[in-house]
């Protein structure tokens, strides 16, 4: 059992760069969820697919942030012009389908300076 | 609009002290509450999912339970490795996702 896998576990970048972060999901499950945590808050909803369709995005998604999930398989989560803002741990989540319990990755911790 | 409250947001026990971590929730159409685990610097960690009002569920020293308006995390003789932040999740509402508390920090000290 190889779980959500997440990659990079940290990333530190400057203010106006553009970072991309990967998940790979559990091998059976359809569902993928992307996930925003800042320090002594709850994980907050971004994204999720089924397959490969992404049939939800969170208000709090700007522009800026775009997620794909090609051939429903794993998936990465693209910032573009970084800001401080947005620093905050980027969690990954899957699950086997509707209703079913989510499964976190460890999380990319993202810092920008 | 759906909400998840927790409380206390910290909660510092000795060990063997019993107590319990609740979860209000208004979410609307809920069909199902979740509660997880979560250590410093890693993902939740699942711990339980209840349906319906009147169900629980055990896992070794932790019980959780549910009512229509809010469930609880019930710790029996806890011990220091039990220290961990504890969340919960409603899903359901309009849409499909999980809504989650801001969590209750345990500190269980030997």
């Amino acid at each position: 059992d190889t779980g959500v896998s997440q990659d990079p576990r940290h990333k530190i970048t400057k203010r106006g760069q553009n970072v991309t972060f990967r998940c790979d999901p559990i091998s059976e499950h359809n569902r993928l969820y992307w996930y925003r945590q800042t320090l002594g808050q709850g994980p907050e909803f971004l994204t999720y697919f089924q397959n490969e369709a992404q049939l939800e995005k969170s208000r709090l998604l700007s522009d800026r942030f775009s997620a794909e999930r090609p051939k429903g398989s794993f998936s990465t989560l693209e910032i573009q012009r970084t800001e401080q803002g947005d620093s905050a741990m980027y969690l990954c989540a899957s699950s086997l389908d509707d209703g079913s319990p989510l499964h976190f990755g460890n999380g990319t911790r993202l810092t920008v300076t | 609009e759906d909400q998840v409250t927790q409380s206390p947001e910290a909660l510092r026990l000795q060990e063997g002290e019993s107590s319990s971590l609740n979860c209000s929730y208004t979410v609307s159409g809920l069909r199902g509450l979740f509660w997880y685990r979560q250590d410093p610097g890693k993902g939740p960690e699942f711990l339980f999912t209840l349906y319906s009002a009147g169900e629980e569920k055990e896992k070794e020293r932790l019980k959780a339970t549910l009512t229509k308006k809010e469930s609880f995390l019930h710790i029996t003789a806890p011990k220091p490795e039990d220290s961990a932040t504890y969340l919960c999740a409603g899903y359901g509402g309009a849409t499909n996702k999980l809504i989650f508390g801001t969590g209750t920090l345990l500190a269980v000290q030997p």
